[in-house]
């Protein structure tokens, strides 16, 4: 069956480090790749996206994400992480052969000012 | 964890009716649920949010007519695409407001023919 796998559920960082979030998936055909937040008391916000071209994209606020078709991999990163980065990031599939959004479970990232 | 059940996850419907799909929170209360749609190889869009007890609020571009919400206990809400035309066929999901952050449905691809 499809999936996404986001390996980290929390994250708890300080300000300044370095993020990386790891979302790998399984399917082995064309798929576009998504990131979306979820600030507190906010509802779902795209973060970036990949549908083709470079594999390396960027996204708002800093965060860039590189997709590795050998690894099934869109991890997400930031090289210096602020205390507003503190949300749920949620790693997003969907094969090109339908509509569906396979999501993964999400990853807390907790930011320490 | 909690859970968020979203039926149906297929329907097909003739042109010109309507079609109900149905999100509940199987083991938590929701007063707010979100509601997107995904169209072809594009990101989740936000359609309206869902207030039990309250009217929705849309989305700018939203037709309120048109895409009926209604959220009349604390465990559903219901989105019904009323005169339906194919152009309405896409990928639906609704998500809750749990008490550690959102819990989405699993989707509703419908197609209008």
């Amino acid at each position: 069956a499809q999936s996404v796998s986001q390996h980290n559920h929390h994250v708890i960082l300080s300000e300044a480090a370095s993020l990386e979030l790891g979302c790998n998936y399984s399917y082995g055909g064309t798929v576009n790749l998504f990131w979306y937040v979820q600030y507190p008391g906010q509802h779902l916000q795209l973060l970036l996206k990949y549908f083709s071209g470079d594999p390396l994209v960027k996204g708002i606020k800093g965060f860039e994400a590189e997709f590795i078709k050998s690894k099934f991999s869109f991890n997400l990163r930031k090289p210096s992480v602020q205390w507003s980065d503190t949300a749920e990031y949620f790693c997003a599939v969907n094969p090109d052969s339908n509509y569906q959004l396979i999501w993964g479970a999400g990853t807390k990232l907790i930011i320490k000012p | 964890g909690a859970v968020v059940s979203q039926h149906p996850s297929r329907v097909i419907c003739k042109s010109g009716t309507s079609v109900k799909i149905e999100c509940r929170s199987l083991d938590f209360q929701a007063t707010t649920m979100f509601w997107y749609r995904q169209f072809p190889k594009q990101s989740l869009m936000l359609m309206a949010t869902s207030n039990e007890g309250s009217k929705a609020t849309y989305e700018q571009g939203v037709e309120k007519d048109k895409f009926l919400i209604n959220h009349a206990s604390l465990t559903l809400s219901t989105l019904t695409v009323t005169s339906a035309h194919p152009e309405d066929s896409s990928f639906y999901i609704c998500s809750a407001r749990d008490q550690v952050g959102y819990t989405f449905g699993s989707g509703t691809r419908l197609t209008v023919v």
